[in-house]
């Protein structure tokens, strides 16, 4: 799997938007770009996931450039409860079906300031 | 409504003592993944199970072994725990289609007396 870049830490005020950014420089045109935050003390938390388009659900938006070699997770209204550290993982995509598990980084360790 | 299940939460084991700790899902999910994570540190995979077939990771230790009786359940074996052996122990589950996403569980903090 390609490997990611993201910075360590961030900070962000509580009701802004937060802005992760990640490198993904020699990604795959078969591989997709997921994040998952983890909580302290809690198990990673699956967030979101793109191919190639952006995306958008209940708790973030994804976007991805044209080129696939970086993304962006926004929290749309950042709240405490969203101090994570937060993981972006490029895994293969398998059209069978497939079973690979996610080699993960050191992530961003994200601090929402009241 | 907890999806993906591990228990207990805290386990303390002695030196050399053989010790397991289990993993339950609800999602009749075909795949189940044991990760464990040191403090400071990300998870890393240690071994999957998709269906009944077992995959080990090239690196993980032989002291470590797992189990998977049923659909349900997946049991990770440590023989021999060492001090280092200490850590979070992540238990996820995941369909086996196409994208689909990775869920875990709250995770077994093992100490090691």
């Amino acid at each position: 799997d390609a490997k990611t870049t993201q910075p360590p830490s961030m900070d962000c005020a509580e009701g802004r938007a937060a802005n992760l950014p990640c490198n993904h420089s020699t990604i795959s045109g078969n591989e997709y770009v997921y994040w998952y935050r983890q909580i302290h003390s809690q198990g990673p938390q699956y967030i979101i996931h793109g191919l190639k388009n952006n995306e958008t659900n209940e708790m973030a938006s994804l976007i991805i450039t044209e080129d696939r070699k970086s993304s962006t997770l926004i929290l749309p209204h950042a709240t405490l409860r969203d101090t994570a550290v937060y993981y972006c993982i490029v895994r293969v995509f398998y059209s069978g079906g497939g079973a690979d598990g996610l080699t993960f980084g050191k992530g961003t360790h994200l601090i929402i300031q009241p | 409504d907890a999806m993906v299940i591990q228990n207990p939460r805290y386990q303390v084991t002695q030196f050399g003592k053989p010790v397991t700790l289990s993993c339950s899902q609800t999602l009749n999910h075909n795949v189940m993944y044991w990760y464990q994570q040191k403090s400071s540190q990300a998870p890393k995979l240690l071994f999957h199970y998709y269906d009944k077939d077992f995959n080990n990771e090239a690196d993980t230790p032989d002291n470590f072994q797992s189990r998977r009786p049923n659909t349900s359940f997946c049991f990770l074996d440590i023989r021999s725990p060492g001090l280092g052996d200490a850590a979070m122990y992540l238990c996820a589950t995941s369909r086996a289609q196409g994208s689909q996403p990775q869920h875990f569980g709250d995770g077994t903090r093992l100490s090691i007396l």
